[in-house]
């Protein structure tokens, strides 16, 4: 069990540039999870998956965010014409898929993302 | 809807002193809690959950918590900290039996260890 990773750790771009992000979760994981952390604030949940299904998005995931499972495995979560306001902690995690709501959530150490 | 309140944004502790980290919860369902710690530079890592059964919860490190359904409140307690336990801790909830698994977390507080 290697946990779940993130790459890259630490991204710096300019304003509408677009960023792709990758997220792989324990290797027996059903379920994918994205959510947004700023300064001083918990994390915020964008989307999940289930498989490769994605079940839930967040109103906060706008039009410039799409993420994709596509072989149920890894995750991609990409921002285009990025904004300022993108300046954050991505965080992914991932779950057996099991349970509804009990399970445990196991987390990657981040992507921050600041945007100039 | 669900919500997670944590009123104190950073509570300081000398090395060795009990602390209780506040947690207030509201839903309109029945609800899962959680507690996570955030290390520097981390991701956050589950230190004890609330499913159902006893309302006194014993996790990592040390850390219990109780479940208060009247005060709809999930405590997070340890009787002798360490300056290893400095750290950001956030509390979160997730509705039992729905359809959605998402984690709802508050904002989050800085247990800051002196020594």
């Amino acid at each position: 069990d290697t946990g779940v990773s993130q790459d890259p750790r630490h991204k710096i771009t300019k304003r509408g540039q677009n960023v792709t992000f990758r997220c792989d979760p324990i290797s027996e994981h059903n379920r994918l999870y994205w959510y947004r952390q700023t300064l001083g604030q918990g994390p915020e949940f964008l989307t999940y998956f289930q498989n490769e299904a994605q079940l839930e998005k967040s109103r906060l995931l706008s039009d410039r965010f799409s993420a994709e499972r596509p072989k149920g495995s890894f995750s991609t979560l990409e921002i285009q014409r990025t904004e300022q306001g993108d300046s954050a902690m991505y965080l992914c995690a991932s779950s057996l898929g099991a349970n509804q709501g009990s399970e445990t959530q196991y987390f990657g150490p981040g992507t921050r993302l600041l945007v100039l | 809807a669900q919500s997670v309140t944590q009123l104190d944004s950073q509570v300081p502790v000398f090395e060795e002193a009990p602390v209780e980290l506040r947690c207030n919860y509201s839903s309109s369902v029945s609800v899962y809690l959680f507690w996570y710690v955030q290390y520097p530079n981390q991701g956050l890592q589950l230190l004890l959950k609330y499913l159902s059964g006893s309302t006194l919860v014993k996790g990592i490190n040390g850390f219990e918590a109780e479940f208060n359904k009247s005060q709809t409140s999930f405590h997070l307690r340890k009787p002798s900290v360490h300056i290893s336990d400095t750290a950001e801790y956030f509390c979160a909830v997730s509705g039992y039996g729905g359809a959605t698994n998402k984690l709802i977390f508050g904002t989050g507080t800085l247990l800051a260890v002196q020594p």
